[in-house]
């Protein structure tokens, strides 16, 4: 089975600052891992995914992801915030079998203050 | 870029009625899915269909709810008799062969029961 937590369903930061969003997962087999973002009233848009390649995933508008598999974490990250990136983030996993469903966390609304 | 498209971007229904929800998937695309998210919720898996049957459902896909492909183009999702609960952001999401592909989200169909 699958599942994601995301800690902190809020996160605030200063335009310019770190932008660090926590995801950690559970399964019973190698995950397949995703980022999506989701702008107000639109839906979801895929940012970044991990399919065992590269560790280190970069992701569209400058986000890149860590797959941690010692501390199965796959967190999101960005260097400088840009209030465009403003959004509601989703991570979720899946068993990567073709067709299975994702599983999403609770998801984590980024605010970006000027 | 392909995207996947739903129809209507709202629906209000009255309590017991009968409502559809459409959506076209990607062209190639052979695996389809419906989320649905109730406010201020996590996104929450209904269903997954591939060759013209349901392969997987969650425990609110109940007997209310059935999905088609009526036409190689469209999948819709029907709920039978809608409840108050049943209001929510509707998601469709469809993605190609292989082991990690990301699935592509249309931008979801607001339904308000009244």
């Amino acid at each position: 089975a699958q599942s994601v937590t995301q800690l902190g369903s809020h996160v605030s930061v200063s335009e310019g600052a770190l932008v660090l969003l926590r995801c950690n997962y559970s399964s019973s087999v190698p995950p397949y891992l995703f980022w999506y973002v989701q702008y107000p009233n639109q839906g979801l848009q895929l940012l970044l995914k991990y399919t065992s390649a590269a560790t280190l995933v970069k992701g569209i508008n400058g986000f890149e992801a860590e797959f941690k598999k010692s501390e199965t974490s796959f967190h999101l990250t960005k260097p400088s915030a840009h209030m465009s990136d403003a959004a509601e983030y989703f991570c979720a996993v899946s068993a990567g079998n073709t067709g299975n469903q994702f599983y999403f966390g609770t998801g984590t609304s980024l605010t970006v203050i000027p | 870029e392909p995207e996947v498209t739903q129809t209507p971007s709202h629906q209000v229904t009255q309590m017991g009625q009968e409502v559809i929800l459409r959506c076209v998937p990607i062209s190639n695309h052979l695996y389809f899915y419906w989320y649905r998210q109730i406010l201020g919720q996590k996104v929450e898996f209904l269903v997954s269909f591939y060759n013209n049957e349901i392969s997987e459902k969650s425990e609110i896909f109940d007997d209310q709810f059935s999905v088609e492909r009526p036409d190689g183009s469209n999948f819709t999702l029907k709920i039978r008799s809608t409840k108050l609960e049943d209001s929510a952001m509707y998601f469709c999401a469809s993605r190609d062969t292989g082991g990690g592909q990301p699935q592509h989200f249309g931008d979801g169909t607001r339904l308000s029961i009244l």
